[in-house]
């Protein structure tokens, strides 16, 4: 059953922390991207990688890292240095850095205590 | 820097009604323009993908048009149902990523 797996689907964090999310997918996709959406908003890229061991910071990426060490898993750290990170996280990849559709996974929503 | 804007941000139509979404984008120079499904708590679920040489694209209920030149795209979708009752996100692609409007939900009331 392919597609895309993120985890975990709630997580809390104390301020000061930092928190890894997943996410992996198995579509053999070389592309792939971490957005975040807040209510009301459309989505905002955080971080995106067309393969591994490379990756490039999209339009919101101060207080966040990744790495692509695998094809199948690009991990997004939410740092202390985030001032507002409570939001739902969406991560996507796509077959090409191209014209491709992409496909998401089913979100992690963060709540910062 | 490209924006896309969605109206209406809501809307409410009973069950049966044909309904048209807009999507607006200031910057022509894309790829392609995608619509996304999104239903509560939920990732997003593609619809209709329109590469910026095609005018529009159909599946089922469901039509998508690209006016690339006047930076408009419509999602038609017929004979509504409560089943289609969600968030409706148009998203464009220039470069390397995508950049998305806020949505409009919709509410199909059987």
């Amino acid at each position: 059953d392919g597609g895309i797996t993120q985890s975990p689907k709630y997580l809390f964090r104390k301020e000061g922390q930092n928190v890894t999310l997943s996410c992996e997918q198995n579509l053999n996709h070389d592309a792939m991207y971490w957005y975040r959406q807040d209510p009301g908003q459309g989505l905002r890229l955080i971080y995106y990688s067309q393969i591994v061991n490379d990756f490039q910071k999209g339009d919101i990426a101060e207080g966040y890292s990744v790495s692509r060490e695998k094809k199948e898993s690009f991990p997004l750290t939410v740092t202390s240095a985030q001032k507002n990170p409570t939001a739902f996280y969406l991560c996507a990849s796509s077959m090409s850095d191209s014209t491709d559709t992409q496909y998401f996974g089913p979100g992690t929503r963060l709540t910062v205590l | 820097k490209q924006e896309v804007t969605q109206i209406p941000a809501a809307l409410s139509v009973p069950e049966g009604e044909n309904l048209v979404l807009n999507c607006s984008f200031t910057d022509s120079a894309i790829y392609n323009l995608q619509w996304f499904r999104q239903d509560p708590g939920k990732g997003l679920t593609s619809l209709l993908l329109i590469q910026s040489s095609q005018r529009e694209q159909t599946s089922g209920r469901l039509n998508a048009s690209l006016d690339k030149s006047s930076g408009r795209s419509t999602l038609y979708i017929a004979a509504s149902q409560p089943g289609d009752s969600a968030t409706y996100l148009c998203a464009v692609r220039g470069g390397n990523k995508l950049v998305f409007g806020a949505g409009t939900i919709l509410r199909v009331k059987s």
